[in-house]
């Protein structure tokens, strides 16, 4: 069965530095999501995107923040000048177009750790 | 408010029990999907029901069975014969229609242990 796939699975960063979560969605999936579960929290939604651009965004995604579609298969997550509140699991989800109840399917997630 | 709460945070259960992880949800949509997902100690979230909100319909698959019922906004999940691989963190999720066709409203989670 196909699934997303995230990597790396651990990142640990300076405080200060720049990481880039990396994802490939499931192949005909169209709609992209991330979001962050910080340890022993609930998840949260941070942004989605289709087409090209952010569809939505949560007030946790802010300027420090970033997404892109560098090509056909990768979606990336950005976090510059990360700071030690951005420590947590992040997950990148992926969904079908057509009905808009289509079940997100997420992967592994990346373990963030800022030192 | 768009809202998800599993009041249960914590939940002994002995093996070959029956256990109700309860959900409630609020919000002012009238189309709605609700979710449920399950987070296992490797710590991936794998998806395991949707529901529309106009399919009050009760689903079995295996030993999983949910009731939705709209009356009381609640979607509440039964695990019968609980087994070792079933402890997890579950969580239930709201996916509103308005206001962004996408995310997800996960609530706190219930770990079943």
């Amino acid at each position: 069965e196909p699934e997303v796939t995230q990597t790396p699975s651990h990142q640990v960063t300076q405080m200060g530095q720049e990481v880039i979560l990396r994802c490939v969605p499931i192949s005909n999936h169209l709609y992209f999501y991330w979001y962050r579960q910080i340890l022993g929290q609930k998840v949260e939604f941070l942004v989605s995107f289709y087409n090209n651009e952010i569809s939505e965004k949560s007030e946790i995604f802010d300027d420090q923040f970033s997404v892109e579609r560098p090509d056909g298969s990768n979606f990336t997550l950005k976090i510059r000048s990360t700071k030690l509140e951005d420590s947590a699991m992040y997950f990148c989800a992926s969904r079908r177009t057509g009905e808009s109840g289509q079940p997100q399917h997420f992967g592994d997630g990346t373990r963030l750790s800022i030192l | 408010a768009q809202k998800v709460t599993q009041a249960q945070t914590e939940i002994s259960v002995v093996e070959k029990e029956d256990v109700t992880l309860d959900c409630v949800y609020e919000t002012r949509d009238t189309t709605y999907y609700l979710f449920w997902y399950k987070q296992p100690p490797s710590g991936e979230l794998v998806f395991l029901i949707r529901r529309n909100s106009f399919d009050e319909q009760n689903e079995i698959s295996g030993r999983y069975s949910w009731n939705f019922q709209k009356s009381t906004s609640s979607f509440n999940f039964t695990i019968t014969a609980s087994q070792v691989v079933d402890s997890a963190v579950y969580f239930c999720a709201l996916r509103p229609l308005s206001g962004g066709y996408n995310k997800l409203i996960f609530g706190a989670g219930s770990r079943l242990a």
